[in-house]
């Protein structure tokens, strides 16, 4: 098992422009996770899924996005870029009540 | 809502050293609480979890006693080592709701030989 997997590791961004952060787990977790970490800050949420085609807004969801198409695949998509995003991503899975399983993480700067 | 405080870093210590870090909480129930660790460059990592009250979590010599009248959940070693240099976080999962966590905001721990 793969376990969580985040693609891209590291990425630069131009103000404006946007991108898709991917997340893939091969563990059937029906939960997934996105956070993002900021130096001294601890790990916020910013959106969850209990199942395909469930989401739903976490602590800080202004300016992502996100779909869940199938139980594996839990993509985070940034429209318009900004210096405030510029953070580490973490991607995590779970079964209900259980650990939750986490990514390798995605480094964003934006410039 | 829910909230975790966790004592500033960076903790550091010369090896073989005895380490607390101290974890409180505040939410409405019974959660469940959780340490995980962060090794650099790498993702959290579950370290140890109590689930009620009185319950100690325990893992490669750490431990974590859940206790419901302080809302603590402080984390202990008795000797610890260089590898166990890292990120550690606090972090609580309330009794309704999805499974999301609450994180505190981490304490780095250094271990020197």
């Amino acid at each position: 098992n793969a376990g969580v997997t985040q693609t891209p590791k590291f990425r630069i961004l131009k103000i404006g422009q946007s991108m898709t952060l991917q997340c893939t787990q091969d563990m059937n977790h029906n939960y997934m996770y996105w956070y993002r970490q900021d130096p001294g800050m601890g790990l916020k949420l910013i959106y969850y899924s209990v199942g395909a085609g469930i989401t739903d807004k976490g602590e800080v969801p202004n300016g992502y996005n996100v779909s869940r198409s199938t139980t594996e695949d839990f993509p985070l998509r940034l429209e318009l870029a900004a210096p405030s995003q510029t953070s580490v991503y973490f991607c995590a899975s779970s079964s209900p009540q259980n650990e939750q399983f986490f990514g390798p993480g995605t480094r964003l700067t934006v410039l | 809502g829910d909230s975790v405080t966790q004592m500033e870093g960076p903790v550091t210590l010369s090896e073989e050293a005895f380490l607390t870090i101290n974890c409180t909480y505040t939410a409405t129930g019974y959660p469940s609480l959780f340490w995980y660790v962060q090794y650099p460059g790498e993702g959290l990592q579950l370290l140890l979890k109590a689930t009620k009250a009185d319950d100690k979590g325990s893992n490669k010599g750490f431990e974590a006693t859940y206790r419901k009248e302080t809302t603590s959940f402080h984390l202990e070693k008795g000797s610890v080592q260089v590898s166990d240099s890292a990120v550690y976080f606090c972090a609580l999962r309330g009794d309704s709701g999805y499974s999301t966590l609450t994180f505190g905001k981490g304490t780095m721990l250094l271990v020197s030989p």
